[in-house]
């Protein structure tokens, strides 16, 4: 069973619009880490945030937002007023310490930010 | 550069011959991960390294392939008789024990195989 669920494959959008990126975990471990990266075509895996399993508080970084929560297995990522930069695949991942903490990768959602 | 380096980066190769990709890691880093990550396909667990020790292999991990990691430093990955279904992005990562949360990327070697 897929432990990393991102529904989206792909999502268009145009620049300054709002997106919302998708992922549903699945696990029984109680501590566990969850992630997002961007991967652009050059195929580099480039980190955005980190959470714990036992901080489900909601961060913002500039245009980006993530919204925790454990109740609904789900680890949400919004881009706000995206740009054409934002293009790019973006995979979730969950890390458990119950499993040498091997990352399970989603198999990403394409997004394009049309200008 | 003090990040994880990854050597080739491209490699192109005729369907039965045996590659070798070398990953040198963070230095300091206990755990050193090999990832798999196919066209369209999220990263793919392949095994990790705990200081000199192979402590997990995926089923992945078939026959045809080995990693070592010697003096629990730089790692290798061989695929012995290579199939065009190996060619793969090949990501490898590392972290500290005491930091297992963090895992820290190198760029990957793209394999071809034709």
């Amino acid at each position: 069973a897929q432990k990393v669920t991102q529904a989206q494959t792909e999502i268009s959008v145009v620049e300054k619009e709002d997106v919302t990126l998708d992922c549903v975990y699945e696990t029984r471990d109680t501590t566990y880490y969850l992630f997002w990266y961007k991967q652009p075509p050059s195929g580099e895996l480039v980190f955005l945030i980190r959470r714990n399993s036992f901080d489900e508080q909601n961060e913002i970084s500039g245009r980006y937002s993530w919204n925790f929560q454990k109740s609904t297995s789900s680890f949400n990522f919004t881009i706000t007023a995206s740009q054409v930069v934002d293009s790019a695949v973006y995979f979730c991942a969950l890390s458990e310490a119950g499993t040498g903490n091997q990352f399970y990768f989603g198999t990403g959602t394409s997004l394009t930010v049309i200008p | 550069d003090t990040g994880v380096s990854q050597d080739p980066r491209h490699k192109i190769t005729k369907r039965g011959q045996n590659v070798t990709f070398r990953c040198d890691p963070i230095s300091e880093h206990n755990r050193l991960y090999w990832y798999r990550q196919t066209l369209g396909q999220g990263p793919e667990f392949l095994t990790y390294f705990q200081n000199e020790a192979q402590l997990e292999k995926s089923r992945l991990l078939s026959d045809r392939f080995s990693a070592e990691r010697p003096k629990g430093s730089f790692s290798t990955l061989e695929i012995q008789r290579t199939e065009q279904g190996d060619s793969a992005m090949y990501l490898c990562a590392s972290s500290l024990i005491i930091a297992l949360d963090e895992q820290f990327f190198g760029p990957g070697t793209r394999l071809t195989v034709l």
